[in-house]
C-alpha cells in the first residue's frame, strides 16, 4: 500500500498523559498536512509541513502541541498533558507541492 | 479561501444518480473546487477538483456553472457504499492551500 500511513489508529490515554502520532506520507510527496476532527464535524487544519520546515501552525495547536518532520519524510504529532477536550480524530494529508492532498485513515485519540 | 454551503443530508436510491450541489457565490478566479467524501470513522477521501471546465474521473463527475459560483457532483449509478459526507472545498494555490472543511451533505444510499 503507498498510501498515507498513521500510527497508531487508536489511543486511549488517560488525562495528564503524553502521547505521540506518527504519520508516513506518500514517498515522494513533499508537503504534509495535521487536520483534527470532532465528532460531527469537518477536518480543521492544524499545522504544515513543506519537507522538514514547519510553515504554517493554526491557533488551534496550543502550546501543548508540538510536530515535527526531522528527516522531511514522516511526521509525529505530540500532545503533552492531554485533556478530555483533546479527545478527537487526527488526520494527516500529504501533497507533492500545491497539489491534491490525499489523506492518512486518521488516529483516534481518546483521554479518558 | 471562498466559503460553500451545501445542504446538510440527501438521500438516493441504489443505481440512480446522486447529484450533490453546492455554492460557492465568492469563489476567486485562481480558487479550484475540491471534492472528498469521508466514509464514517475513515480519513477523507479525494474525489475530484476543478477549476472551470467540467471534469470526469472514475469515480465522479464535476460540473461548474459558468460564473463558477456553484457546482454539483454527479455519482452516476450511486451505491450502499457511496453512503458517506460529502465536502465541496473551495480552495486557492497560495502558499499554504489549507483545506478548509465545511459540515458537508450527508449522502445516504437507499436499497
Amino acid at each position: 500500500d503507498t498510501g498515507v500511513s498513521q500510527d497508531p489508529r487508536h489511543k486511549i490515554t488517560k488525562r495528564g498523559q503524553n502521547v505521540t502520532f506518527r504519520c508516513d506520507p506518500i514517498s515522494e510527496h513533499n508537503r504534509l498536512y495535521w487536520y483534527r476532527q470532532t465528532l460531527g464535524q469537518g477536518p480543521e487544519f492544524l499545522t504544515y509541513f513543506q519537507n522538514e520546515a514547519q510553515l504554517e501552525k493554526s491557533r488551534l495547536l496550543s502550546d501543548r502541541f508540538s510536530a515535527e518532520r526531522p528527516k522531511g519524510s514522516f511526521s509525529t504529532l505530540e500532545i503533552q498533558r492531554t485533556e478530555q477536550g483533546d479527545s478527537a480524530m487526527y488526520l494527516c494529508a500529504s501533497s507533492l507541492g500545491l497539489d491534491t492532498q490525499y489523506f492518512g485513515p486518521g488516529t483516534r485519540l481518546t483521554v479518558l | 479561501d471562498a466559503k460553500t454551503t451545501q445542504p446538510p443530508s440527501m438521500d438516493c436510491a441504489e443505481g440512480r444518480a446522486a447529484n450533490l450541489p453546492c455554492n460557492h457565490s465568492t469563489i476567486s478566479g485562481n480558487e479550484y473546487v475540491y471534492w472528498y467524501r469521508q466514509i464514517h470513522s475513515q480519513g477523507p477521501q479525494y474525489i475530484i477538483h476543478g477549476l472551470k471546465n467540467n471534469e470526469t474521473n472514475e469515480m465522479a463527475s464535476l460540473i461548474i456553472t459558468e460564473d463558477r459560483k456553484s457546482s454539483t457532483l454527479i455519482l452516476p449509478h450511486a451505491t450502499l457504499r457511496d453512503t458517506a459526507v460529502y465536502y465541496c472545498i473551495v480552495r486557492g494555490h497560495s502558499s499554504g492551500s489549507r483545506l478548509t472543511f465545511g459540515e458537508g451533505t450527508q449522502l445516504t444510499v437507499n436499497p
